[in-house]
């Protein structure tokens, strides 16, 4: 199958500073990606829905301006969370899509972000 | 909220038994996906369900698509301890979303 790398694996910050998580897809081009937010022993929670080229589309309750996507590119998207907060630790995901509507996404390994 | 209930949400049973998880939602979904997670890492894939009434087996699990591509069910024969996992379904149209997960233990 379709390889999604996400980095880093994890990563600890201090409170109040920003942490960038890469998403790459690596041997296919990924038109849509998608961010997922999970807590501790429950399911993946959709952040936002990114397409290439254009801005994201945020589910509700989600802060635009504290968790920054950009899709520059067809293989690689952004999760920036920015002035974190302890509240902020949890575990991020992404998974890429090469098609439309549809179509089998692949996802990352995920990132263990702990804000101290 | 979830648009994907599923249920049960935690499950613990002997070895060498049999259980079904199911996915339920209002909404059509132009596919629907199981997948298994294990602590620390990504979901992995265990199948896609396109058609309405489709039926996939994948050893000795069985995954069914509802008629109306609304529903979908998981039912594992014979449990063993290596099934015990995180079992999610994720419903497929322009985005993908999860339900809330099962969370099945397996006992020797």
């Amino acid at each position: 199958g379709a390889v999604v790398s996400q980095h880093p694996s994890r990563v600890i910050c201090k409170s109040g500073t920003s942490v960038k998580i890469e998403c790459r897809s690596l041997d296919f081009q990924a038109t849509t990606m998608f961010w997922y937010r999970q807590f501790p022993k429950k399911s993946l929670m959709l952040m936002a829905t990114s397409n290439e080229g254009s801005k994201a589309t945020y589910e509700q309750g989600v802060e635009k301006d504290k968790f920054l996507i950009n899709h520059a590119s067809l293989t690689l998207s952004t999760l920036t969370v920015t002035s974190a907060h302890p509240e902020d630790s949890s575990f991020y995901i992404c998974s890429a899509r090469d098609g439309g509507y549809g179509t089998e996404a692949f996802f990352g390994q995920g990132t263990r972000l702990t804000v101290v | 909220t979830q648009l994907l209930e599923q249920s049960p949400q935690f499950l613990s049973i002997q070895e060498g038994e049999n259980l079904t998880v199911y996915c339920n939602s209002s909404s059509v979904f132009s596919s629907l996906q199981w997948y298994r997670q294990e602590p620390g890492e990504g979901p992995v894939l265990l199948v896609t369900v396109v058609t309405g009434g489709e039926v996939k087996k994948l050893k000795r699990l069985t995954f069914q698509f509802g008629d109306a591509r609304k529903d979908s069910s998981l039912h594992i024969t014979a449990a063993q301890p290596g099934d015990t996992g995180l079992y999610l379904c994720a419903g497929v149209n322009n985005d993908m979303r999860f339900g809330a997960g099962t969370r099945l233990t397996v006992k020797p």
